[in-house]
């Protein structure tokens, strides 16, 4: 088993959808949870980062972490065809640095 | 975040030759990491960069086909050593700064083609 596992989709949504993208983790070590957005051939983008339980929300997107049943959550809203890339949920906590990824899921927001 | 310089930024190789692939910070980082992302697949931690000693490598990675050197606090490179198709992957290096949160910021990342 995995220690993160993401639905790698792909998924397609209409522009202006709620989009969810969840992973679930088994490590109970992991203290910290960040959400990444990758674009074909470029480095992956931090976009959100948290470290307990509870939502956390800038402009469009949302992360929630639930660690008692260790999932996590991005919600974007509005979602517009330029969100279209592939978002990779990373967990950290034990060891300073590294983080443990899921698999990414493939988002298409078509017009 | 600082910013990171990552060079090449994609390769092709023949098998048996070995590549370095630089990465440079803008600023005196605390943590480099090295990233492989397989065709299809998530990033997978190789090995953690240490300043002016050996590299601490994740079980699955060795020195020898992996060897990393990180001579001061703002650059480090990777070696892909003897290198197979297997190891067509995109590289990416990563830093975080001890005491400023963990948030690890990634590379553009070097495509390598082994043919």
């Amino acid at each position: 088993q995995k220690e993160v596992e993401q639905d790698p989709g792909p998924l397609s949504v209409p522009e202006g959808a709620i989009v969810s993208l969840n992973c679930t983790y088994s490590n109970s070590a992991f203290q910290y949870f960040m959400w990444y957005r990758q674009y074909s051939r470029k480095g992956p983008e931090l976009l959100m980062y948290t470290y307990s339980s509870g939502n956390k929300e800038d402009g469009r997107f949302t992360a929630q972490v639930d660690k008692s049943s260790k999932y996590i959550s991005l919600f974007i809203r509005d979602s517009q065809p330029s969100d279209s890339a592939t978002y990779l949920c990373a967990t950290g906590g034990t060891s300073y640095g590294k983080l443990t990824f899921g698999q990414g899921t493939i988002l298409t927001v078509h017009p | 975040s600082a910013v990171i310089s990552q060079k090449p930024s994609r390769d092709i190789c023949q098998r048996g030759t070995s590549l370095t692939i630089q990465c440079q910070v803008d600023s005196q980082v605390t943590m480099m990491f090295w990233y492989r992302q397989q065709p299809g697949q998530s990033l997978t931690l190789i090995a953690t960069a240490n300043q002016g000693s050996e590299a601490t490598y994740e079980s699955g990675f060795v020195i020898d086909k992996f060897p990393i050197s990180r001579p001061n606090l703002t650059f480090s490179t990777l070696t892909v050593s003897n290198m197979s198709p297997e190891d067509s992957s995109i590289y990416l290096c990563s830093e975080t700064h001890r005491g400023q949160g963990t948030e690890a910021f990634f590379g553009q990342g070097t495509r390598l083609t082994v043919v």
